[in-house]
């Protein structure tokens, strides 16, 4: 089945220590976003590429980037997390010619 | 002042009663709407999908979009303890060119069996 995976479900990293969080996508979509989402909170959109294009959120910390090598991965780095970025990270996808976005199970992220 | 409002809940119904979910939001240039469900840690899936108002029906649920009122609704027949979950509409403009989505919060919604 066509679908969005991200790895690993669950990850615990230490204050200020750099961590990376997978994505890949098997529906071809032009379209990869992250999204952070904190407990009883609506996702919040950090960034997207469309095909290779690059969209950061305003609001964005320079804390968190992103790399997309192709079509199918895209990868969120957090540089130094701090305790305030413990959350669900979550991956989407779209063909962007409609809205219709499809998420992956997401990332729960632990800072210690 | 929010784009969309959604009340949090948490809502807590019977099995078998009729369940409505409902969302304002303030930019008219909303095009394209939404519903999400989402259990205890996972990822949204997408359940409805309309563009501009009208009514969609799938099964057990039906999406209403009023774009006059602003008011968008998601309406559960017949709910099980299984479609106990988060319920979160989304919604979307082109005008911009911009392809994000914007969230209600959710509401969290209980089926007692």
């Amino acid at each position: 089945d066509a679908m969005v995976i991200q790895n690993p479900r669950y990850q615990v990293t230490q204050f200020g220590k750099p961590v990376t969080l997978s994505c890949s996508q098997t529906l071809n979509h032009n379209v990869m976003y992250w999204y952070q989402q904190k407990s009883s909170q609506a996702p919040k959109l950090l960034f997207h590429y469309y095909d290779k294009d690059f969209n950061n959120e305003a609001d964005t910390p320079d804390n968190f980037q992103s790399r997309r090598p192709n079509t199918s991965f895209c990868f969120l780095d957090i540089r130094s997390p701090g305790l305030g970025d413990a959350a669900m990270y979550l991956c989407a996808t779209s063909t962007g010619l409609q809205e219709t976005q499809y998420f992956g199970p997401g990332t729960r992220l632990l800072v210690l | 002042q929010k784009e969309v409002e959604q009340d949090p809940g948490p809502l807590s119904v019977p099995e078998g009663a009729i369940v409505s979910l409902n969302c304002t939001y303030s930019n008219s240039a909303f095009q394209y709407f939404m519903w999400y469900r989402q259990y205890s840690r996972k990822g949204p899936e997408l359940l409805m999908y309309t563009y501009s108002s009208g009514n969609k029906e799938d099964g057990r649920f039906t999406a209403q979009v009023d774009k006059s009122s602003k008011y968008i609704s998601l309406f559960i027949r017949d709910s099980q303890p299984s479609d106990s979950a988060t319920y979160l509409c989304a919604m979307s403009r082109m005008d911009t060119g911009r392809r994000a989505l914007t969230f209600g919060s959710g509401t969290r919604l209980q089926v007692q069996p």
